[in-house]
């Protein structure tokens, strides 16, 4: 059974510019969430999606932005580049919804690195 | 609000000696916890996790960890290193109550083995 993909695994941007990332989940999990990795900075709590829609948001500006699509994959996108936005970028999964149950399912990551 | 901490963002061993990571946990309802390990270029991986019911929790690799709900703590352990455990490990915490299975996460421990 196939694990959390996400894509690109490396992207390089200027400042200023958008990137995108792509996380596609466990087969059959409706959840998704976003984490930024930052050097030294542990795992920040970015977005959190479930059938489509954003449940939770981390405190990170609105630049910061994704949707989740019908088949549950999701897209993160992060507008007007800054050099602190470099990180890994990881997405996890989980079942959907409802009390909390426990384990996330993480992919790789996306290393975005501003220059 | 919920949050986590992990003493010593680098500990060192030897092979064949005790690993002891400590995690401390706050959190304004029950929680549920969970280690997981992230090895270089790789995202994370669940070691272990409680939720209710026995508080001594086993998880892979041979580590285990012990829920102290007076101590407020959930310390790692494994009796005995490998070189294969050099890792950063990473503590987090969840609510019971409330819909998904949103992480808050320690800001890492990196564990070295030595020969």
């Amino acid at each position: 059974e196939a694990g959390v993909t996400q894509s690109p695994t490396h992207l390089i941007k200027t400042r200023g510019q958008q990137a995108t990332l792509r996380c596609s989940p466990i087969s059959g999990h409706t959840s998704v969430y976003w984490y930024q990795q930052a050097l030294g900075l542990g795992l920040q709590f970015l977005l959190w999606y479930d059938e489509g829609e954003e449940r939770n948001r981390g405190n990170f500006p609105p630049r910061f932005s994704g949707r989740q699509f019908p088949n549950y994959s999701s897209e993160l996108n992060v507008n007007a580049l800054e050099l602190e936005d470099s990180a890994l970028y990881l997405c996890a999964s989980s079942l959907g919804g409802g009390p909390n149950t426990g384990e996330l399912f993480f992919g790789e990551g996306s290393r975005l690195t501003v220059l | 609000a919920q949050s986590v901490t992990q003493l010593g963002s680098h500990v060192s061993v030897s092979e064949g000696a005790l690993v002891l990571l400590r995690c401390n946990y706050s959190s304004s309802v029950p929680p549920y916890l969970f280690w997981y390990v992230q090895y270089p270029n790789q995202g994370l991986q669940l070691l272990l996790k409680y939720t209710t019911g026995a508080t001594l929790v086993k998880g892979i690799n041979g580590f285990e960890a012990e829920f102290k709900k007076s101590e407020t703590s959930f310390h790692l352990t494994k009796p005995s290193a490998h070189m294969s455990d050099a890792a950063e490990y990473f503590c987090a915490v969840s609510a019971v109550t409330g819909g998904g299975n949103k992480l808050t996460f320690g800001t890492g421990t990196q564990l070295k083995v030595e020969l």
